[in-house]
């Protein structure tokens, strides 16, 4: 999955309880992306990086926070999680910005009860 | 904001047969668009990609063609194989829209192929 990898790849949560998702790539891309998938809405973005402590919202961000304090790693932290956020995540990256292809990682399996 | 989707949501083929995969779109300035395979349990995998400047684009077994006048894009897979089960996406991606789109992509449902040997 093109030097990313996603931790852990399953996990099982309470509900009010913190969570914090990595992503470490070692292809040394700018750009970084946390996508959640769940059935009838497909890949939904949630946060990107464009840059080493450079992050912006993405359409469904609310609950959500992301951290990048180096090139390689992109943090996702669920503050409070709540079952509406149990869901497979999955990290990208690419190479630059706009009409680029991503890579994604393998994804986390996150049930939230 | 505008969404991509797909006409036909599972596709059941003979091994051997090409499959064509289809999707809509709505949005008439994205000019970039993706296919993605996605199979069980594993992260979507890059297939091939086309701008809008270009009406067709072929890879490996695969071909993508893009007709812009009835926005729909379409995936055809040559001689498919029992590998090739998995879910496909089709993804979009707007540049400039007041500034960069940082690789925002736009998805589909996404396709269920299913080969049977």
């Amino acid at each position: 999955d093109a030097g990313i990898t996603q931790s852990p790849r399953h996990k099982v949560t309470e509900t009010g309880t913190p969570v914090t998702l990595r992503c470490h790539q070692t292809e040394n891309h700018r750009y970084m992306y946390w996508y959640r998938q769940d059935p009838g809405h497909g890949l939904r973005l949630i946060h990107y990086s464009y840059g080493v402590k450079d992050t912006d919202k993405g359409e469904v961000s609310d609950g959500y926070s992301v951290s990048r304090s180096k090139t390689e790693d992109f943090l996702l932290t669920l503050e409070s999680a709540t079952s509406s956020q149990t869901s497979v995540y999955f990290c990208a990256i690419s190479e630059s910005a706009g009409n680029e292809k991503l890579f994604f990682g393998s994804g986390t399996q996150l049930s939230v009860l | 904001g505008e969404s991509v989707g797909l006409h036909l949501p599972t596709l059941s083929v003979q091994e051997g047969d090409n499959s064509i995969i289809n999707c809509a779109y709505s949005n008439s300035a994205s000019d970039y668009f993706i296919w993605y395979k996605q199979e069980s349990g594993k992260g979507p995998q890059f297939i091939i990609d086309i701008r809008s400047n270009m009406d067709k684009r072929q890879g490996q077994r695969v071909t993508v063609l893009l007709n812009k006048t009835v926005k729909h894009l379409s995936l055809q897979i040559a001689a498919t194989q029992p590998g090739d089960s998995a879910v496909y996406f089709c993804a979009e991606n707007l540049a400039n829209a007041g500034g960069t789109s940082y690789g925002k992509l736009t998805f589909g449902q996404g396709t269920i192929l299913t080969v049977h040997p």
